[in-house]
């Protein structure tokens, strides 16, 4: 079981706001390392959607924000796409393990 | 274009071994660390194993420790992943994985580019 927690799955209608938790403690999200999100669409490989918390690589739209605060993280889908149905991960690094680790994941469906 | 292309995956029985093989392109491959990463069907995704920019530090994750070996080869640009006393829970998909950590901040690295994946298959 993975020290960060993701609700299982969100759904929102189409042009609606949805928002996604990640739940961590002390010794990661608390302890100031930052937060990466990734998004990985049905049948392929994972990508990166945000990093350092809240910044978006090139070509990832600003539909997509991120923001952390305590021990935990938030990503953000405003606009809500059909296209953006998926499973979205964060990660961070715990240093009671001693490494990165990602979260359980979560499954957004577009009505 | 940064490419990371695996191979090796297929159908072993328990027990057996199997090596996996990343190609690296369009980037210096000896100035980033690299990571395997995997997904068993219908699960999340698990870091399995890392090895630093030079070969020189190593991870591995305690589900793997001691069946598995992760290696590189700067010259030929290919990171190699050797798998032994392969269980049925290690059945997923490999995804290699260049990681970037940013002005020296090793804590905050993550993972900027995937492979496409391979899959490996623990079965009688």
């Amino acid at each position: 079981q993975s020290v960060l927690t993701q609700p299982p799955s969100v759904s929102g209608a189409p042009g609606q706001r949805v928002t996604i938790s990640c739940t961590g403690s002390s010794s990661n999200i608390g302890a100031g390392y930052d937060v990466h999100w990734y998004q990985q669409l049905p049948g392929t490989a994972p990508k990166l959607l945000i990093y350092g918390n809240s910044n978006r690589p090139s070509g990832v739209p600003d539909r997509f924000s991120g923001s952390k605060s305590a021990t935990s993280a938030s990503l953000a889908i405003t606009g809500l796409q059909a296209e953006d149905e998926a499973d979205y991960y964060c990660q961070s690094y715990d240093s009671s393990l001693t490494h990165y680790v990602f979260g359980t994941g979560t499954k957004v469906t577009v009505l | 274009e940064v490419q990371l292309v695996e191979s090796g995956g297929g159908l072993v029985q328990p027990g057996g071994s199997l090596r996996l093989s990343c190609a690296a392109s369009g980037f210096t491959f000896s100035s980033y660390a690299m990571h395997w990463v995997r997904q068993a069907p219908g699960k999340g995704l698990e870091y399995v194993s890392a090895i630093s920019s030079n070969g020189g530090s190593t991870y591995y994750a305690n589900s793997v420790k001691g069946r598995f070996t992760i290696s590189r080869d700067n010259s030929k640009n290919t990171l190699d992943l050797q798998m032994g006393s392969l269980r049925a829970e290690d059945m997923a998909v490999y995804y290699c994985a260049r990681f970037l950590i940013r002005f020296g901040d090793v804590e905050g690295g993550f993972v900027d580019y995937w492979g496409q994946g391979t899959l490996v298959t623990v079965s009688s």
